[in-house]
C-alpha cells in the first residue's frame, strides 16, 4: 500500500459527459501528480500540483483540467468524454515540489471506461 | 525532439537467469533517469533513479542501472531473476527545458519461466 487514494476505482461514462477522479496523497507529501495510462498513448504525465498551485504541465488535453485543495487532496476532472479517453488515471504524491525531485508514490488508479 | 525508448517489447527469461532492459533517450543535457516497475492491476513502483554522481545505481529488489552518457543509455539489470519480478517495466526521463517535462518509455513486459 502506497498510502495514495484514489477514487473511484472504475468508472464506465457516456462520451459527451464529465466526470471527476479524486486522489488524496500520502500524508505530509505536498506534491500531487497526474498521469494517464492507455494502450494507444503509453504513460503519459499530465499536471502536476504542489502545495495547491499547478508546478509542471504535461500532455494535458484542454478538456481536462485539475486543481489541489488546501486538504492537499486533488481532482482531474475531464470533460466531454470521448472514447479515446478512456484509459487508465494515475495519481503519485511526493514530498517535495520538484518533479521527480523526490520519491513519487503511486495510486492504484482509476479505470475509466467511456462507451 | 525529446524521446524514450525501450527497444524490447516483450523478454521472457528462466527464473534464476540474468536479466538486462535497455533504455535509451535522445536529450541534449543530462536527464534525471527512472526504472519503474508495475504489477498487474497495481501501480508504478520506483525501482531507482539516477540524478548525477555515480553511474552504477542501486535500487529495491536487487535491482541496478547504469548510465552511460555516451549511448544515452541506462539500462536495467538484476543478476538473477525471481517469478515475482514478471511485471511491466518502466524507463522515465525528466528533462528541464522551457517547463519540467517527463517522459516515459513504452514498456518492457517481462515474463519469467519457472
Amino acid at each position: 500500500d502506497s498510502g495514495v487514494t484514489q477514487t473511484p476505482k472504475h468508472l464506465i461514462t457516456a462520451t459527451g459527459q464529465r466526470v471527476t477522479l479524486r486522489c488524496s496523497p500520502r500524508s505530509g507529501d505536498l506534491s500531487v501528480y497526474w498521469y494517464q495510462q492507455s494502450l494507444d498513448q503509453g504513460l503519459q504525465f499530465l499536471i502536476q500540483y504542489y502545495n495547491g498551485e499547478e508546478r509542471a504541465k504535461g500532455n494535458i488535453l484542454e478538456r481536462f483540467s485539475a486543481q489541489q485543495f488546501p486538504d492537499l487532496h486533488s481532482e482531474l476532472n475531464l470533460s466531454s468524454l470521448e472514447l479515446g479517453d478512456s484509459a487508465l488515471y494515475f495519481c503519485a504524491s511526493s514530498f517535495g515540489g520538484g518533479h521527480f525531485g523526490s520519491e513519487a508514490f503511486f495510486g492504484q488508479g482509476t479505470r475509466l471506461t467511456v462507451v | 525532439a525529446q524521446s524514450v525508448t525501450q527497444p524490447d517489447i516483450h523478454i521472457t527469461v528462466s527464473e534464476g537467469a540474468s536479466l538486462e532492459l535497455r533504455c535509451n533517450y535522445s536529450y541534449g543535457a543530462t536527464p534525471y533517469l527512472f526504472w519503474y516497475v508495475q504489477s498487474p492491476g497495481q501501480g508504478l513502483q520506483l525501482l531507482l533513479k539516477y540524478f548525477s554522481g555515480d553511474t552504477l545505481v542501486q535500487g529495491i529488489k536487487g535491482f541496478e542501472a547504469e548510465f552511460k552518457r555516451s549511448q544515452s543509455s541506462f539500462n536495467l539489470r538484476k543478476p538473477s531473476v525471481h517469478w515475482s519480478d514478471a511485471a511491466e517495466y518502466f524507463c522515465a526521463v525528466f528533462m528541464k527545458t522551457s517547463y519540467d517535462k517527463v517522459i516515459f518509455g513504452p514498456g518492457t513486459s517481462l515474463s519469467v519461466i519457472p
